[in-house]
């Protein structure tokens, strides 16, 4: 299976919303609503942030907000803040307790 | 607290054999699958597998099949990855952590980086 594909950067000014793209295929991405997203700060280790397409771990800001149309998820970053600058990855679920990557976007707050 | 502690760091050479753990804790280990997660340096995240803790049934990516085993032993609430014989393309950050289809991963270990040098 191939890694998801994630644009490798996107940025925003404070306050200003960014969104990132996760593409996939029938087979991941448009097959299951099981597509979650992974934020990483350097050294650290990833941090659930979406789930199930559009849901929100308890402790999320709700400035972050997941939707999904057809083989493409999409993360957006809402009201951007300092400290959302950070690598973000989507993952899919692939069938037959299968799980896929996205290749990755670094997010930059200008 | 629910948390997952990951063995330390480990530096080995070419050939060797390797096993590094994952110690979950502050909840019920065989309700959740461990997931672990290849990190290479400056590189993306990249999952290698998973397993069942209740009954030890894994799925491996294509990809890490038949170069790593994944094992647990429930009565200590660990998991393993192990290795037989590292190459030096072994050489990454190894996560494990607590997964199930629908939460996605939700509680991550620290980490183990894993070095491979002659």
């Amino acid at each position: 299976q191939s890694a998801l594909t994630q644009p490798p950067s996107a940025s925003g000014s404070p306050g200003q919303s960014v969104t990132i793209s996760c593409t996939g295929t029938s087979s991941d991405v448009g097959g299951y609503n099981y597509v979650s997203w992974y934020q990483q700060h350097p050294g650290k280790a990833p941090k659930l942030m979406i789930y199930e397409v559009s849901k929100r771990p308890s402790g999320v800001p709700d400035r972050f907000s997941g939707s999904k149309s057809g083989n493409t998820a999409s993360l957006t970053v809402s009201g951007l803040q300092a400290e959302d600058e950070a690598d973000y990855y989507c993952s899919s679920y692939a069938g037959s307790n299968n799980f896929v990557f996205g290749t990755g976007t670094k997010v930059t707050v200008l | 607290e629910v948390q997952l502690v990951q063995s330390g760091a480990e530096v080995k050479k070419p050939g060797e054999s390797l096993r590094i753990s994952c110690k979950g804790s502050g909840y019920s280990f065989t309700n959740y699958w461990i997931s672990w997660v290849r990190q290479m340096p400056g590189k993306g995240l990249e999952w290698m597998g998973t397993i069942d803790p209740s009954d030890s049934y894994t799925s491996y990516s294509p990809s890490f099949q038949g170069h790593v085993t994944i094992s647990a032993d429930k009565s200590i609430s660990t998991a393993y990855l192990q290795w037989s014989s590292l190459k030096a393309s072994d050489t990454a950050k190894y996560y494990c952590a607590r997964h199930m289809i629908v939460i996605g991963m939700d509680v991550w270990g620290q980490g183990t980086t894993v070095t491979v040098s002659s």
